[in-house]
């Protein structure tokens, strides 16, 4: 069974600061990943797809990479502000339909 | 386009009760999905959808029932409400379910189970 973890469960940094969120995973036969941004009380934001022969997938601030042999991807935030905050969840994608999530990891940026 | 609209936004049921959560796109996606989303556990699936007329179980279905009809609805139905399915569902869809395909989700339904 595919187990997807977050680490941090919850991040605070100054304005400016870039970020950095850690997903990991058990199972290496993944066909993607997919990053999510959610706002409290809302839904999901996809926020960045990356297919399991990419590295890396790029756009606008955010920048997430794929290393599928160690089981872990990377998204990286740079030059925080303060509209940042939000939870932010990774999703493996096996290959079937079910994602399976991680619990997220609570972005603060402080102004 | 609307998206995945989902309805109701919040509900308080009984022990016991029965409800229907509403789910629908106007994207005309083959692939829809329901998760529960539970503090400190991220989302898990419980049923999804590969077209109209064709329904799986995903990690946790049971006291949960889906059909659908038709490509742009997909309800779930909560058969005996019991306490422990308080929880925030989504719904979600993408065009064919098909491995690379982005996930579009719901702004969820926020039920309490008294």
């Amino acid at each position: 069974k595919q187990e997807v973890t977050q680490i941090p469960a919850a991040l605070s940094v100054p304005e400016g600061e870039n970020l950095v969120l850690n997903c990991s995973f058990t199972d290496s036969a993944i066909y993607n990943l997919q990053w999510f941004r959610q706002d409290p009380g809302k839904g999901l934001t996809s926020l960045l797809l990356i297919q399991s022969s990419q590295r890396e997938q790029t756009s606008g601030r955010l920048n997430a990479s794929l290393d599928k042999s160690s089981g872990r991807s990377t998204l990286y935030i740079a030059a925080s502000q303060p509209g940042d905050s939000a939870t932010y969840l990774c999703a493996v994608r096996p290959n079937d339909y079910k994602l399976s999530f991680g619990a997220g990891t609570t972005v603060t940026v402080r102004a | 386009n609307a998206g995945v609209t989902q309805t109701p936004k919040f509900q308080v049921l009984k022990t016991g009760q029965s409800m229907t959560l509403q789910c629908a796109q106007d994207m005309n996606h083959e692939y829809m999905s329901w998760y529960r989303q539970d503090p400190g556990m991220g989302l898990r699936l419980i049923h999804y959808s590969v077209g109209a007329g064709i329904t799986d179980q995903g990690e946790v279905p049971n006291g949960y029932n889906v059909s659908r009809s038709t490509t742009e609805d997909f309800p779930l139905r909560l058969l005996s409400a019991a306490p422990s399915q308080t929880s925030v569902y989504f719904c979600a869809s993408s065009y064919s379910g098909q491995v690379g395909e982005e996930q579009y989700f719901g702004p969820g339904t926020r039920l309490t189970v008294t």
